[in-house]
């Protein structure tokens, strides 16, 4: 139990272009999403968390504008990363947890590539 | 302010036993986490820890110490696949967890 999925698993898209990651629950209904980038070599940095149904928390430092998330439901939210650059090429992890806990269990990636 | 520290890599012998520790100052303290994380993929649940002593799962065990601020990952009969990074995380509040930089570990024959 406890799977989250990701999609895609990896995209290379050209600088100025906008790219959609799908974080979903498979077994279980989420009510925080969280997410999360990660550089090689560094530990992972929390960009936001999602609520289903209300406006994201983003992390100091973290665009809003340029990182969109949708929390459509309690088992799906979408990451798109508008007008990506050279520099926004990073692993993209998404987590979920249930209520009252504070488990996450994470999704396996996406990898960016932005040429 | 959130602060994390652990060992940036450590070196094993394949069989042996390490201790991977971990100190934290947070503002807030909802227990802690280590996870295992291979490279390229995502992190994987090891252990939780909320109350103070040792919990035992295996060859995996997780100590927390809470008026100390510090945990450690004791991995026994190491294999060589279990070189990978150990990510401790410290959940803090909303559900949140922060996480520290990792320690790489490196088993070898």
């Amino acid at each position: 139990g406890a799977v989250v999925s990701q999609h895609p698993s990896w995209v290379i898209c050209k600088s100025g272009t906008s790219v959609k990651i799908e974080c979903r629950s498979l077994d279980f209904q989420a009510t925080t999403m969280f997410w999360y980038r990660q550089f090689p070599k560094q530990s992972l940095m929390l960009m936001a968390t999602s609520n289903e149904g209300s406006k994201a928390t983003y992390e100091q430092g973290v665009e809003k504008d340029k990182f969109l998330i949708n929390h459509a439901s309690l088992t799906l939210s979408t990451l798109t990363v508008t007008s990506a650059h050279p520099e926004d090429s990073s692993f993209y992890i998404c987590s979920a947890t249930v209520r009252s806990s504070y488990e996450q269990y994470f999704g396996p990636g996406t990898r960016l590539t932005v040429t | 302010g959130q602060n994390i520290d652990q060992p940036t890599e450590m070196t094993a012998t394949e069989g042996a036993i390490v201790q991977i520790n971990c100190t934290y100052q947070t503002s807030g303290f909802n227990g802690l986490f280590w996870y295992q994380q291979h490279a390229g993929e995502a992190p994987t649940f090891l252990s939780y820890n909320v109350l103070d002593g040792l919990e035992e799962k295996g060859r995996f065990s997780s100590f927390l110490s809470r008026s100390k601020g510090y945990s450690y990952l004791l991995l026994k009969e190491l294999q060589m696949k279990d070189s990978a990074s150990y990510l401790c995380a410290v959940g803090t509040n909303a559900g949140k967890s922060t996480f520290g930089d990792g320690t790489t570990l490196t088993v070898k024959p």
